[in-house]
């Protein structure tokens, strides 16, 4: 039963580039969240997508842009990067009501 | 506010030696409660979970007690193994409210051969 998968692993861009993420979900999981976790720090909520829709969102701006497609995987974008925006992008899928298993993360660095 | 914080930031213990880290949350109506592991370049672990209506829960050799008088959460681990060492976060939730879990800075347990 494979877990949570991201791709890609390493990422290195540029300022004022864009950034697409990739997450599948844990078999069985309807439910993705994505996460940013800078270096020594835990990890800050982004948003969650259940049913193709984006049910909540933290405290990021609106380059920070998601989407869940029907097979319940699902994509991060980032606009008008930032080297803020320099981190490990956690994934995390979870059954309704059971716990969230995080994938390996997607580090990105931006120059 | 939300917060979630840990009392020590740092933990150092020997091999064999049973370890506490500890977790202080400000939100009373938080009812669920998590403890990750996070080894270094890698994704946090789930170590184990525990809903307000119950004060311990025990998994393999990892005890979780809550406290929702002082608002505090402990992960007891027996017997800690050298590859226990890794950043130990707590995070918090609230079931059927906010989705987001709330996590803490993390506590690093090294453990000495």
């Amino acid at each position: 039963d494979a877990g949570v998968t991201q791709s890609p692993t390493h990422l290195i861009k540029t300022r004022g580039q864009q950034v697409t993420l990739r997450c599948s979900p844990k078999s069985g999981h309807d439910t993705v969240s994505w996460y940013q976790q800078a270096l020594g720090q835990g990890p800050q909520f982004i948003f969650q997508y259940y049913e193709e829709e984006e049910r909540q969102r933290g405290n990021f701006p609106d380059r920070f842009s998601g989407h869940q497609f029907p097979n319940y995987s699902s994509e991060l974008n980032v606009n008008a990067l930032l080297l803020g925006d320099s981190a490990l992008y956690l994934c995390a899928s979870r059954q309704t009501g059971k716990a969230q298993y995080f994938g390996p993360g997607t580090r990105l660095t931006v120059l | 506010g939300e917060s979630v914080g840990l009392h020590l930031p740092t933990l150092s213990v020997q091999e064999g030696d049973n370890s506490i880290i500890n977790c202080a949350y400000s939100n009373s109506a938080s009812d669920y409660f998590i403890w990750y592991k996070q080894e270094s370049g890698k994704g946090p672990q789930f170590i184990i979970d525990i809903r307000s209506n119950m004060d311990k829960r025990q998994g393999q050799r990892v005890t979780v007690l809550l406290n929702k008088t002082v608002k505090h959460l402990s992960l007891q681990i027996a017997a800690t193994q050298p590859g226990d060492s890794a950043v130990y976060f707590c995070a918090e939730n609230i079931q059927g409210g906010s989705e987001k879990l709330v996590f803490g800075k993390g506590t690093k347990l090294t453990v000495n051969p």
